[in-house]
């Protein structure tokens, strides 16, 4: 029972131009969402998350994107620098502090 | 101020044997939390230690443990390993917070763990 889907197992894009990583999920119980980033060797790295009561949440080069109507959420970066080329990981949480995650997203930035 | 950590950073055991996996949680953090993420998948939780009792429990078989101490450190022990326990094993800790809040889970770089 997969509630977190993250149906884009990588992502290709042009250094400058615009990366958008996208999550479905399934349970209405969640609340909040989060975006974490993973380097190789690495632990996740926490980089931007929103309430379910927030339809928007920016913070520099990313904005992520909720419609609870869809059950979709949204990573948007932009612009794209080699630097972000990772594994995205789409998560969400039912108010417990457990995480839910997605299976992830591999982001290559090329030059 | 240091992180999550976690250790050993590599293991190998074969199957039926018993592992003991280290985490000392960053500074400030009473909560600890233990993912298993398989090659190409997303972290799963194992489960959650708060004030020495296990808080919450994902869909892990009774092999899979764990003990919170008084400086809040914390160990995973996995019983009677099998071939599919072949995983990294991430920490993360987090600050208590009121019912229905969420406070920011910092993740540990993990130990990688092979059954053989």
């Amino acid at each position: 029972d997969q509630q977190v889907k993250q149906n884009s197992p990588s992502l290709s894009v042009q250094e400058g131009r615009i990366s958008i990583l996208n999550c479905d999920y399934t349970n209405s119980m969640f609340d909040y969402f989060l975006w974490y980033k993973k380097y190789p060797a690495e632990g996740p790295t926490f980089l931007i998350s929103i309430s379910s009561i927030k339809d928007k949440n920016e913070d520099g080069r990313f904005t992520v994107f909720l419609n609870k109507s869809a059950k979709h959420l949204s990573l948007h970066i932009v612009p794209s620098q080699p630097g972000d080329s990772a594994v995205y990981f789409c998560a969400a949480s039912a108010g417990a502090q457990k995480l839910v995650f997605g299976q992830g997203t591999r982001l290559t930035i090329n030059p | 101020d240091a992180g999550v950590t976690q250790s050993p950073t590599h293991l190998i055991k074969t199957r039926g044997q018993q592992v003991t996996l280290r985490c000392s949680p960053k500074s400030g953090h009473d909560t600890v939390s233990w993912y298993q993420q398989a090659l190409g998948q997303g972290p799963q939780f194992i489960f959650q230690y708060y004030e020495e009792e296990e808080r919450q429990r994902g869909n892990f078989p009774d092999r899979f443990s764990g003990h919170q101490f008084p400086n809040y450190s914390s160990e995973l022990n996995v019983n009677a390993l099998l071939l599919g326990d072949s995983a990294l094993y991430l920490c993360a800790s987090s600050r208590s917070g009121g019912a229905g809040s969420y406070n920011e889970q910092f993740f540990g770089p993990g130990t990688r763990l092979t059954v053989l």
